[in-house]
Order: structure tokens, then C-alpha cells, then sequence
């Protein structure tokens, strides 16, 4: 099966540090992956899609300066926080699917905690 | 706007109970797809099932099955004879045609011994 692999899994950064976060299509080229953030006991909220070869598009209120998206082969895709904030602590979660389809799962990384002090 | 609502945050159960779990969703499109995916303690989204909008026949995989009703924009989710292992939370899904997946707030399914 498709299998998306998410790395670091958890991370501790200080405040004011960037941080990246890579999401790899292991089996599978995948030209458009999603990233998702997840706040404690709260459901997934997409921040953006993230395109290979081009611009990622960012959800309404999602700074994309402050999370910078670049997807520069069709089997990575990396998140990077920078300038990160005790409040940019969260559950971040990068999904593809196999195919450009709608009708196609997405298949989702395991997600990486980061927790900034 | 997409919209998908999960009325139960919580349940809990007995094990061998059986549970259901409600979605209701709302959209202007006429083609979409809707999903269930599951989330252990672990973190990791787990995917169960996809329906289409034109595939309202209901399914049974083992222990899980579902009820799509286009009549009344729902897809519930049962889960037969719970196990421990099925504690989890549960999100009901919706993708419509802009490719992008819309999360229910979650149901936190915990069955005890």
C-alpha cells in the first residue's frame, strides 16, 4: 500500500528557532501533499497544498511566511516554521495520494509533535 | 462551503458493544467522496473506507460497517463487538472536487474491558 513517511516525529525547539518537517511519498510520486495541523483533542484543519514545481496554496488565516511549503521533487514535501512560537506548538500532519484523483484516499504521514519553549 | 459534523464527541463503551458513529455532511457538489479514518493514541491516521456520492451501497468489512444515506446527507459508521483496540478517535471526512479533505471533529471511541 501507499505508505507517506514523516520525519522528525517529535521535535523541541526553542522560541525563535525554524524548524523543518519533511513528508516523503515512499512508494509513490505525488505531485500535490497536504499539510494539516491538529491542536490538542480538536479535529485536522488543512493548512495548505503544497504543489510540486510551483507555489503552495495557503488556507484563509495561515501565515505563509511564517510556514514556508516547498515541494521540489514529486516524493518530498517539507514544512518548514519558522521563527517558531510557544503557540506554533502542535500536531502537524502531511498527506498524498498515489494519484491526482479525488477518488483516491489520502494517505497520511504519522505526524510530527512539536512542542516550542 | 463544505461542512462535516460529528454530533458525538465522546462514547464509551463495554467491550463486544456495539457502536455507532454519526456524520452528517453538507455540500454544494454533486460529486464527492466521503471518508473514515482512524486515529490511535499513536497519532497516525488510519484509513478505513471511501464511499462515492453515487455509491449508496452500504458495506460490511469484518467487524465495520457502514450507512450511506444521500437522502439525508449522512454516513455512520458501526463498529460490531468493540474491542479495546478499537479505542481510538474516529473522523468522518468529506472531498469534494477541489481534491481537499474536510475533517468532522472527531469521535473519541473508548472501549473498556
Amino acid at each position: 500500500g501507499a505508505v507517506v513517511s514523516q520525519h522528525p516525529s517529535r521535535v523541541i525547539c526553542k522560541s525563535g528557532t525554524s524548524v523543518k518537517i519533511e513528508c516523503r511519498s515512499l512508494d509513490f510520486q505525488a505531485t500535490t501533499m497536504f499539510w494539516y495541523r491538529q491542536f490538542p483533542k480538536q479535529s485536522l484543519m488543512l493548512m495548505a497544498t503544497s504543489n510540486e514545481g510551483s507555489k503552495a496554496t495557503y488556507e484563509q488565516g495561515v501565515e505563509k511566511d511564517k510556514f514556508l511549503i516547498n515541494h521540489a521533487s514529486l516524493t518530498l514535501s517539507t514544512l518548514t516554521v519558522t521563527s517558531a512560537h510557544p503557540e506554533d506548538s502542535s500536531f502537524y500532519i502531511c498527506s498524498a495520494s498515489p494519484v491526482s484523483s479525488y477518488n483516491s484516499p489520502l494517505h497520511f504521514g504519522n505526524g510530527t509533535r512539536l512542542t516550542v519553549t | 462551503a463544505q461542512k462535516v459534523t460529528q454530533a458525538q464527541t465522546e462514547i464509551s463503551v463495554v467491550e463486544k458493544e456495539d457502536v455507532t458513529l454519526d456524520c452528517v455532511y453538507e455540500t454544494r457538489d454533486t460529486t464527492y467522496y466521503l471518508f473514515w479514518y482512524k486515529q490511535p493514541p499513536s497519532g497516525e491516521l488510519v484509513f478505513l473506507i471511501r464511499r462515492n456520492s453515487f455509491d449508496e451501497q452500504n458495506e460490511i468489512s469484518g467487524r465495520y460497517s457502514w450507512n450511506f444515506q444521500k437522502s439525508t446527507s449522512s454516513f455512520n459508521f458501526t463498529i460490531t463487538a468493540s474491542q479495546v483496540v478499537d479505542s481510538a478517535v474516529y473522523f468522518c471526512a468529506l472531498r469534494p472536487n477541489d481534491y481537499k479533505l474536510s475533517f468532522g471533529a472527531g469521535t473519541t471511541v473508548t472501549v473498556r474491558a
